[in-house]
């Protein structure tokens, strides 16, 4: 079953904070946080394994609370280089099969 | 250079001719992986591979063949495309030990007419 994200969309101004959000009605054993600029393929972020890990890219982290089955991504001081879609994936239970949400616009304006 | 590459990028059909898109990696990964992506629906996992001659549905495999005779190596196969086939495609690989760790090709623009 597909990971619901929120929001949809996100346009922030340069310099402003956001969070995006990554929830599962599955249990959760691993969650992976994916950028797709516009016309490009996406790229690896990052990978939480435990519950309650954070972990950080820059100026972008994520938490991964197993017991709510979530994974939030936190990006500060945002850049115009964090513009895109973002997805977070998961694995099904033998580990093998991915799936992923259906995405986050996030648009940083200057 | 590490890299995963698809051939065609674009591709314009018509329904029921056979087509095959390519996909080749570098980086002697164990894994790989064949996904479509649709507005409003994310990636969907059409089939993955373990390694040589595994291979294993995805999500959304109907419509679709693949086969992984060499490592570096993983075509999709559309055998009779159809218009709901329309899509952009996606091939990654990845190692065994760090699976969800995914390079992604360029990516195929189908059309199916």
């Amino acid at each position: 079953q597909q990971p619901v994200q929120s929001p949809q969309a996100v346009i922030l101004r340069e310099g402003e904070d956001a969070v995006i959000n990554c929830s599962s009605s599955k249990a959760l054993y691993s969650v992976h946080w994916y950028r797709q600029k516009h016309g490009e393929a996406p790229v690896f972020l990052m990978i939480l394994l435990k519950g309650g890990e954070q972990k950080g890219h820059d100026k972008i982290s994520a938490s991964f609370n197993e017991k709510k089955q979530q994974s939030s991504l936190y990006l500060t001081a945002s850049q115009l280089s964090y513009s895109g879609t973002y997805f977070c994936g998961t694995a099904n239970t033998g580990g093998f099969k991915t799936i992923f949400g259906a995405g986050t616009r996030l648009f940083v304006k200057a | 250079e590490a890299q995963v590459t698809q051939n065609p990028r674009y591709l314009i059909t018509v329904t029921g001719k056979k087509l095959t898109v390519t996909c080749s990696q570098n980086m002697n990964h164990e894994y790989m992986s064949w996904y479509r992506q649709d507005p409003g629906l994310g990636l969907r996992q059409i089939y993955y591979s373990m390694n040589v001659e595994v291979t294993d549905k995805g999500d959304v495999p109907e419509g679709y063949k693949v086969s992984r005779k060499e490592k570096r190596n993983f075509p999709l196969i559309l055998e009779s495309p159809s218009p709901n086939q329309t899509s952009l495609y996606f091939c990654a690989s990845s190692w065994s030990g760090r699976l969800y760790e995914q390079y992604f090709g360029p990516g195929t623009r189908l059309t199916v007419t």
